[in-house]
């Protein structure tokens, strides 16, 4: 079935540094969204991504959708405590209709 | 509108018991979807309805769990004769059909003893 690989699986910033983490997939996405998850929490929706190419911003955060719309990055900029959970990618191959998979998150710490 | 409700929040149970689990979605939502996440994983998808109609369940799931949303709103998930293994956070999360993200629950937190 489908696989979604995320990379990496923690990730540990100074408060003011960059973070990106990346989602690979080996087949073609129809659409793929962004969740956060706090810790203790439940994943909470941020953002689907839908054409190739797509690049989305959110105040500090920055989405993208690769060309071949077989991966995609979210980069935060300057991260803040604020930003501390788990990052998870989720796709489709079908427009919609299928059920969304799930990436392993990449957990992100911030140290203030 | 509160969003997804789901109830109860946590379910500590011997094995061999079962236990059923409630989700309100979002009123507005036909899609309704279960999911089971464990410590360090992503959400994994158990099944998932349309209106009242179960449309696709996964292959990993074992006979022993059971689902259903018989008018189309709330749904229940059924697990029989559980399992240590079965312990884990049960995720529900609705969506309607123009917007594809999923609004989810806060869970039920099941522990199998």
């Amino acid at each position: 079935g489908q696989q979604v690989m995320q990379i990496p699986q923690y990730q540990h910033v100074q408060e003011g540094e960059d973070f990106t983490t990346y989602c690979n997939s080996s087949t073609t996405l129809s659409n793929i969204q962004w969740y956060k998850q706090r810790p203790g929490g439940h994943p909470v929706f941020l953002i689907q991504l839908v054409k190739s190419g797509e690049v989305k911003k959110q105040k500090r955060l920055t989405f993208q959708f690769g060309e071949a719309k077989k991966n995609s990055s979210l980069h935060i900029t300057a991260t803040q405590t604020t930003d501390v959970g788990t990052y998870f990618c989720a796709v489709t191959t079908n427009s919609g209709n299928t059920p969304l998979v799930f990436g392993k998150g990449t957990r992100l710490s911030v140290i203030a | 509108d509160t969003g997804v409700s789901q109830n109860p929040r946590h379910e500590i149970t011997k094995r061999g018991q079962n236990v059923t689990f409630r989700c309100d979605p979002i009123s507005e939502h036909n899609r309704l979807y279960w999911y089971r996440q464990t410590l360090g994983q992503g959400p994994e998808f158990l099944t998932y309805f349309q209106n009242e109609a179960q449309l696709e369940k996964s292959r990993l799931l074992s006979d022993r769990f059971s689902a259903e949303r018989p008018k189309g709103s709330f749904s229940t998930l059924e697990i029989q004769r559980t399992e240590q293994g079965d312990s884990a956070m049960y995720l529900c999360a609705s969506s309607g059909d123009t917007f594809y993200g999923y609004t989810f629950g806060s869970g039920t937190r099941l522990t199998v003893v």
